[in-house]
């Protein structure tokens, strides 16, 4: 059964600091990993989409990498701002009509 | 247009109420799901269809009933729920099942039952 750990589960930061989120999954046989972010009773946002057979994907001040046999991923923030301060959550597509598995998330909080 | 819609934007009900939640969206995906998302919590998911037929329902208590009327709409109608049921309803769409798209997903419902 897939499970899929984020960590760590807050962090806060200075506003200009740059930061990594970690994701981690148990099975390997991922089709892809999607990072979302979560504003408080909000919808996800799709942030990135990174397919099995990619290393990376970038958008603006976002990295997000894949190394699937490993089982982890990481989302890179470069110079956090505080408009950054959500909950982060990373998903995992499972070969079950594009279920989604969810990490628990990271509350992300960065100080002006 | 990346737009997944969800109406109402809240909705308190009482326990013996019937209600639904209303969610469109008009990128042409066929798949669309719906997931219920505790405080504090990752979303579950509930129900997905495909071509408008039900395809996953993750065994949700028949006082929620999904449906799928048109390749662009999915409702879920509420009935006889509980107090724990309160949450926020959250629909997502995608090109279609095969797991390679992305999934974008509408603002969500808080629901409240009192």
């Amino acid at each position: 059964k897939q499970e899929v750990t984020q960590i760590p589960a807050a962090l806060s930061v200075p506003e200009g600091e740059n930061l990594v989120l970690n994701c981690s999954f148990t099975d390997s046989a991922i089709y892809n990993l999607q990072w979302f972010r979560q504003d408080p009773g909000k919808g996800l946002t799709s942030l990135l989409l990174i397919q099995s057979s990619q290393r990376e994907q970038t958008s603006g001040r976002l990295n997000a990498s894949l190394d699937k046999s490993s089982g982890r991923s990481t989302l890179y923030i470069a110079a956090s701002q505080p408009g950054d301060s959500a909950t982060y959550l990373c998903a995992v597509s499972s070969n079950q009509g594009g279920k989604l598995i969810f990490g628990q998330g990271t509350e992300l909080s960065v100080k002006p | 247009d990346t737009e997944v819609t969800q109406t109402p934007k809240h909705l308190v009900m009482g326990m013996t109420n019937k209600k639904s939640l209303k969610c469109e969206q008009h990128m042409g995906h066929r798949a669309m799901y719906w997931y219920k998302q505790k405080a504090k919590k990752p979303p579950e998911l509930m129900f997905v269809y495909s071509y408008e037929k039900l395809s996953i329902n993750e065994s949700v208590p028949s006082r929620f009933s999904p449906e799928c009327p048109n390749s662009s709409l999915l409702n879920l109608h509420l009935h006889a729920l509980q107090p724990e049921d309160s949450a926020l309803y959250l629909c997502a769409s995608r090109v279609g099942l095969l797991s390679y798209n992305e999934q974008f997903f509408g603002p969500g419902t808080r629901l409240t039952v009192l």
